[in-house]
């Protein structure tokens, strides 16, 4: 079946602009998770969803980031007035369900910021 | 706080050696415990799990690891590497309930032919 989708692949911005990133997890799957991997600190943890629970933002390392997810399905997490410290590839999850359960991860989308 | 150390950042090992990657966890609850392998420009791809089941658990493409809780370790064991197996491993833990994963710094493995 298909897997967590991600969008773009790419993207490059100039610091300042306001950018939005996709992702679709795999379908029926409750739990949705970002992560950020960049070369300087590995492989973080932004936030969480899990249902029609609150998200858990605690990842999240400024006001600048925030994210949603429509209907239990989609979301997006937005960088308003991108800084070049945030360039990094932004990886979506999808679990059936929250802890413990295996977390599917798309390919990613890397963004630079000049 | 959960928290996950990987000895090594960059392992290398000929075709058909012992692959050994090495991954200690700190947790204050029966962890869950997850290798992951990425390849070069793509996302994560789960390789195995331990949750509180077998504590030798077997995997995808030949890996294995044993869940040791005296040692606090998790590591991941291949008898013989394949060419194929170069890429990045990450060791990661979750506490059980609804949390997300926490990660190790990754190991690159090369396999010299």
């Amino acid at each position: 079946g298909a897997g967590v989708s991600q969008s773009p692949s790419n993207k490059v911005t100039e610091k300042g602009k306001d950018v939005e990133l996709r992702c679709d997890p795999i379908s029926g799957h409750t739990a949705l998770y970002w992560y950020r991997q960049s070369l300087g600190q590995g492989l973080e943890f932004l936030i969480y969803f899990q249902g029609n629970s609150a998200p858990d933002k605690s990842g999240l390392p400024s006001d600048r980031f925030s994210a949603e997810r429509t209907g239990g399905s989609v979301s997006t997490l937005t960088i308003q007035r991108t800084q070049q410290e945030d360039s990094a590839v932004y990886l979506c999850a999808s679990s059936l369900d929250g802890g413990g359960d295996t977390q599917y991860f798309g390919p990613g989308t890397r963004l630079t910021v000049l | 706080a959960q928290s996950v150390t990987q000895l090594g950042s960059h392992v290398s090992v000929s075709e058909g050696a012992l692959v050994l990657l090495r991954c200690n966890y700190s947790s204050s609850v029966p962890p869950y415990l997850f290798w992951y392998v990425q390849y070069p420009n793509q996302g994560l791809q789960l390789l195995l799990k331990y949750t509180s089941a077998a504590t030798l658990v077997k995997g995808i493409n030949g890996f294995e690891a044993e869940f040791k809780k005296s040692e606090t370790s998790f590591h991941l064991t291949k008898p013989s590497a394949h060419m194929s197996d170069a890429a990045e491993y990450f060791c990661a833990v979750s506490e059980a309930g609804n949390t997300p994963l926490v990660f190790g710094k990754g190991t690159r493995l090369s396999v010299i032919a």
